[in-house]
């Protein structure tokens, strides 16, 4: 029972390139989050994604960020034109899905993968 | 604004020591209240989630209590081993899911 796939592990960028990260929640789960780590500081969250659907974007930067969790296939999250203060710690983490009531959702455990660590140069 | 705080920020402790850390979060529109173990290069751990006033989880030497009237929780390690060192997060969540963390509470344990 494989846990959370993230890959890159490790991702190098040049200022102006984009940058794509993939997460493959566990088998079974529909719900998947992602949260950033900048260099010392905590883990903030940014987007939370059912399939196919965004149902909480408001910890994502306005602009070059973007997330999907298609039907088929790992959720990706994408960063275009990449700058130096978006090196960080990228996690995702995974929960089981199901007709869940938002308040529900709170006490799912989230499963996390092993991040993406993201350099710009 | 939702903060999370947790205290102290890190802590030196000889084997065998027992131990304990705190985390603050808003008292107000409170669901759950999650704690992690981040070991160095590893993902976080899972460890608690705690939803009601006066909660008390326990996994092995570890243990939990949960006040979400004043709002905080406080982490217990019984008779610390090297291998509990490791950063301690906890995580508040309201209606929705999405978590709110802390700092985190790094611990080393020294043989």
């Amino acid at each position: 029972n494989a846990g959370v796939m993230q890959n890159p592990r490790h991702l190098v960028r040049r200022r102006g390139q984009e940058a794509r990260l993939r997460c493959s929640p566990m088998k079974g789960h529909s719900h998947v989050y992602w949260y950033r780590q900048l260099p010392e500081e905590g883990l903030k969250f940014m987007v939370y994604l059912q399939k196919e659907n965004i149902i909480d974007e408001s910890g994502m930067p306005k602009e070059r960020f973007s997330a999907e969790f298609p039907k088929e296939g790992p959720s990706i999250l994408r960063i275009q034109q990449v700058v130096r203060g978006d090196s960080a710690a990228y996690f995702c983490a995974s929960s089981p899905g199901g007709k869940l009531l938002q308040w529900e959702l709170s006490y799912n455990e989230q499963f996390f993968g092993p991040g993406t660590r993201l350099t710009v140069l | 604004i939702l903060n999370v705080e947790q205290s102290p920020q890190s802590l030196h402790v000889q084997e065998g020591d027992s131990t304990n850390f705190t985390c603050s979060f808003p008292s107000s529109n409170f669901y759950a209240l999650h704690w992690y173990r981040w070991e160095t290069a590893k993902s976080p751990e899972a460890l608690f989630v705690m939803t009601l006033n006066g909660d008390e989880k326990k996994k092995g030497r570890i243990s939990a209590t949960l006040n979400t009237k004043e709002g905080y929780s406080y982490l217990y390690i019984k008779g610390s081993q090297p291998e509990d060192s490791a950063t301690y997060l906890c995580a508040f969540s309201n209606q929705g899911g999405k978590l709110i963390f802390g700092q985190g509470t790094e611990l080393s344990v020294k043989p």
